[in-house]
């Protein structure tokens, strides 16, 4: 069945520095990949997504990378600043109404002053 | 409404009492979930609708959860005879589904802090 593998499930980054998180999947018909960002005591909020369409999509200090070939994509955060600490979590939606998203085990995310 | 509306925001109950946690999707979503958050943890799975198909139960629990959707909207997760483990957020997703039964404009509610004491 689908699955998405997420990694690292901590990272701690030094403000300013950049944070990755990668995502590996195993279905080949998603074409559609979002990314969502939870910070403590509020609800899981989108950032950014991909379609399979294209293999890089930036939204200036996050973007987010597709390599379909490998079955994985990436969140990058650049110049990480002190508000980019929280959970961030990759999502598998549903290619058809019969199966369900699925959501990666989730990365804590720490900016050190 | 404009976005996906859940209600309590807090309940706290007694053990061994029933609770009735409701979401309000937004419009002209077909689809629903139920997730169950426990502190610093990720989202725990419950339950999905889809439109008028037979609902995905498969990440319920036990027999008491259980969960409705009237009239393919609102929905109502039940827990009977709760537990202190049941303790968690509870958060209720919606999409729409798009060609070819791909699901977009997935959103989240703000969850329902349920304390079991």
């Amino acid at each position: 069945g689908e699955n998405v593998e997420q990694h690292p499930s901590t990272l701690s980054v030094q403000e300013g520095d950049s944070a990755v998180i990668k995502c590996t999947y195993s279905d080949s018909a998603s074409n559609y990949f979002p990314w969502y960002k939870q910070e403590l005591g509020k609800r899981p909020q989108l950032i950014i997504d991909i379609r399979s369409n294209v293999g890089e999509k930036k939204d200036q200090r996050i973007a987010v990378t597709l390599n379909k070939t490998a079955k994985h994509f990436s969140l990058h955060i650049t110049e990480t600043q002190p508000e980019d600490s929280a959970v961030y979590f990759c999502a598998l939606p549903p290619y058809s109404s019969a199966s369900k998203i699925i959501f990666g085990s989730g990365t804590r995310l720490s900016i050190r002053p | 409404g404009a976005g996906v509306s859940q209600s309590p925001s807090n309940k706290v109950t007694e053990k061994g009492k029933d609770v009735e946690l409701r979401c309000d999707p937004i419009s002209g979503h077909t689809a629903l979930y139920w997730y169950r958050q426990s502190l610093g943890q990720g989202l725990e799975f419950l339950i999905y609708f889809q439109g008028n198909s037979a609902p995905d139960k498969s990440g319920l629990p036990s027999d008491r959860f259980s969960a409705e959707r009237t009239g393919g909207s609102v929905s109502t997760l039940t827990i009977q005879r709760t537990q202190q483990e049941d303790s968690a957020v509870y958060l209720c997703a919606s999409s729409f589904t798009g060609t070819g039964g791909a699901h977009y404009g997935y959103t989240f509610g703000s969850g329902t802090r349920l304390t079991v004491v």
